[in-house]
This record gives C-alpha cells, structure tokens and sequence, in this order.
C-alpha cells in the first residue's frame, strides 16, 4: 500500500523558529492530510489539501502539495514549546482505499 | 461532545486469553478503523469498515477480528492474543467526503500487553 515517508525522523528547534517537515508518497492521491500526536495520546487531525490545491493555510500552518513530485511540506512558524508532538502524513487515494499514514516526524521545541 | 471512546485504555493479558477492545464513536460517521502503533513502525492498519456490516482488511489483520453490527460500535476482538500484539491501538471514524476517507476523529488509544 502506498506510504507517506516523513522527513525528518526527527527535528529539534529553539522556540519562536519555524519548524518545517516533508512528505514524500508514490501513488496518485485524492487528498493528504496532516495530523498531529501527543505522547501516547490520539492523534488529531490538523489539515486537509485535496490534490487540485496547491497551498493551505490553518493558523500557524501552512500546508504545501507539489503533485508533479509526489511531496507535500507542514510549516508550523513561530512554533511554541506546546508545539512538541510528532507530526504524521497521511495519503488517501479516494474511494474505499484506506488512509494510509507515513513513519512520522518527532518535533521537539525548547524554550 | 463528539468523540470516539475506547475501552480498556490499558490492559495486561497472558498469551491465549481472548479479549475484545471496544469502540464507539456518537458521531454518527460511517467510516470506521483500526491501527495498531509500534516504535519504528508507525500507524498501521488492522481493519476497517465502510459501514454496518462492511468489513475490509487492512495492513496487519492476522490474529484479529472485527465486526460492525451497529453504526456506532466497531469491536477489535484477540481471539489467542500472543506477545507479537502487544502494542498501542487507536479506533478512528469519519464521515467519507469528496470521495475519500475524510478527516479522521481518533480514541485516546488502549495499550495492550500480552505476556
């Protein structure tokens, strides 16, 4: 089944810095949604692109999709301390497929 | 409050000892799934279901099963839970749009030991 991949695994920055992660897939997508973790706790959804957009914006978030190279970036700026979580891709290819999420990216911010 | 509730939250079971995960979403969505989270793995998939009494495999299904009597239920059941299967699981529904899954609501996840 198709996959997000995440870069990084892991990202350390300093508070009030922009945190940037990437998504990398292989199919055609419907949509691809970002989503956010909390230590050991549910994920919560954050954002949905649709593959006919190009950028979104939700807050401090910015979502890129670049269908031509398979990728999409999550720009969280000016990040806070309460920004710390790991940060999931996830690909939906429409229809009854399933969504499928990627590895995850680990975001620590230190005050 | 929308939400999707699962139970137990935490258990320890010994190997062969069968146990059922419940969860039950009171968003009325039709869409309903199962993952299982490992360090290194990510999310993946157990099962899914489109709908009351549509079942799918997903990713992982081997030693579970599932079953969607009602809208709102969607049982993980361990018929001979074994070592392998101890891991955090999430239960998450949404209600598909534009063709897709739509965004998922997710529990607060059941960790899940079996000695």
């Amino acid at each position: 089944s198709q996959q997000g991949e995440e870069d990084p695994q892991a990202l350390s920055i300093q508070e009030g810095e922009n945190a940037t992660m990437n998504c990398s897939y292989k199919t055609s997508i419907n949509n691809l949604q970002w989503y956010r973790q909390n230590s050991g706790r549910g994920l919560v959804h954050l954002i949905l692109i649709r593959s006919n957009e190009r950028e979104k914006h939700s807050g401090r978030l910015r979502v890129t999709l670049d269908t031509s190279k398979k990728s999409s970036s999550l720009l969280i700026t000016a990040s806070r301390a309460a920004d710390t979580a790991s940060y999931f891709c996830a690909t939906d290819a429409g229809g009854n497929t399933p969504l499928v999420f990627g590895k995850g990216t680990r975001l620590s911010v230190i005050a | 409050e929308a939400q999707v509730t699962q139970n137990p939250r935490y258990l320890i079971t010994v190997t062969g000892k069968k146990l059922t995960v419940t969860c039950s979403q009171n968003m009325n969505h039709e869409y309903m799934s199962w993952y299982r989270q490992d360090p290194g793995l990510g999310l993946r998939q157990i099962y899914y279901s489109m709908n009351v009494e549509v079942t799918d495999k997903g990713d992982v299904p081997e030693g579970y099963k599932v079953s969607r009597k009602e809208k709102r239920n969607f049982p993980l059941i361990l018929e001979s839970p074994s070592p392998n299967q101890t891991s955090l699981y999430f239960c998450a529904s949404s209600s598909p749009t534009g063709g897709g899954t739509g965004e998922l609501f997710f529990g607060e996840g059941s960790r899940l030991t079996v000695l």
